[in-house]
């Protein structure tokens, strides 16, 4: 079993749309819970990260964990087709040192 | 301006040959890694180093070596290119000492081993 699902997409939803995106993990030890969001041909970029279970919000994004069911999930609201990427979960550790463990990212598509 | 950067950003070559995918970064970070990304797939990590003459193998098995003999760099070489090396390769680095390790990613290479 992997320690991070991720539902690889692709997803297609039309602009403005709510977009939720979601992962869920095995690994109990996770403390921090991060999104990616990956372009086309580039490489990831950290959108928000964070700790305790509850929402964080920054601007049109909601990061959402869940620890009791092992559950983060991103929103974003009023999509633009801006926001057409990849979007990554990813989870980190402390093994005798910081170690992240990704999803394999959400394909989404916002449509004009 | 700080950043990552990865050469060669393509590369297309044929099996048996040595090859170096190069990664420098500007922002003075200590820690520095090497993932492998599959279309569709979650990014492995090969290789990463705490430091200057610090190496450690990842979590994925790799025939790949690494060096960092300087702080900004660290290049990954393939002694002898198989199909099976066909993949996205990503280069990030972070800031030791900090709460939350936040990895800051390169463009990456896409190699193409025929």
């Amino acid at each position: 079993q992997k320690e991070v699902e991720q539902d690889p997409g692709p997803l297609s939803v039309p602009e403005g749309a709510i977009v939720s995106l979601n992962c869920t993990y095995s690994n109990s030890a996770f403390q921090y819970f991060m999104w990616y969001r990956q372009y086309s041909r580039k490489g990831p970029e950290l959108l928000m990260y964070t700790y305790s279970s509850g929402n964080k919000e920054d601007g049109r994004f909601t990061a959402q964990v869940d620890k009791s069911s092992k559950y983060i999930s991103l929103f974003i609201r009023d999509s633009q087709p801006s926001d057409s990427a990849t979007y990554l979960c990813a989870m980190s550790v402390f093994q005798g040192a910081q170690k992240l463990v990704f999803g394999q990212g959400t394909r989404l598509t916002i449509n004009p | 301006e700080a950043d990552i950067y990865q050469t060669p950003r393509y590369l297309v070559i044929g099996t048996g040959k040595k090859i170096t995918l190069e990664c420098s970064q500007t922002m003075g970070h200590d820690k520095m890694y090497w993932y492998q990304q599959d279309p569709g797939m979650e990014l492995h990590l090969i290789h990463y180093s705490y430091g200057v003459n610090s190496t450690e193998k990842g979590d994925l098995s790799s025939e790949s070596t690494v060096s960092r003999i300087r702080t900004e760099h660290f290049p990954l070489t393939l002694e002898s290119a198989r199909p099976s090396h066909t993949s996205q390769y990503l280069c990030a680095s972070s800031d030791l000492g900090v709460l939350v390790e936040t990895q800051y990613f390169g463009p990456g290479t896409r190699l193409l081993v025929l």
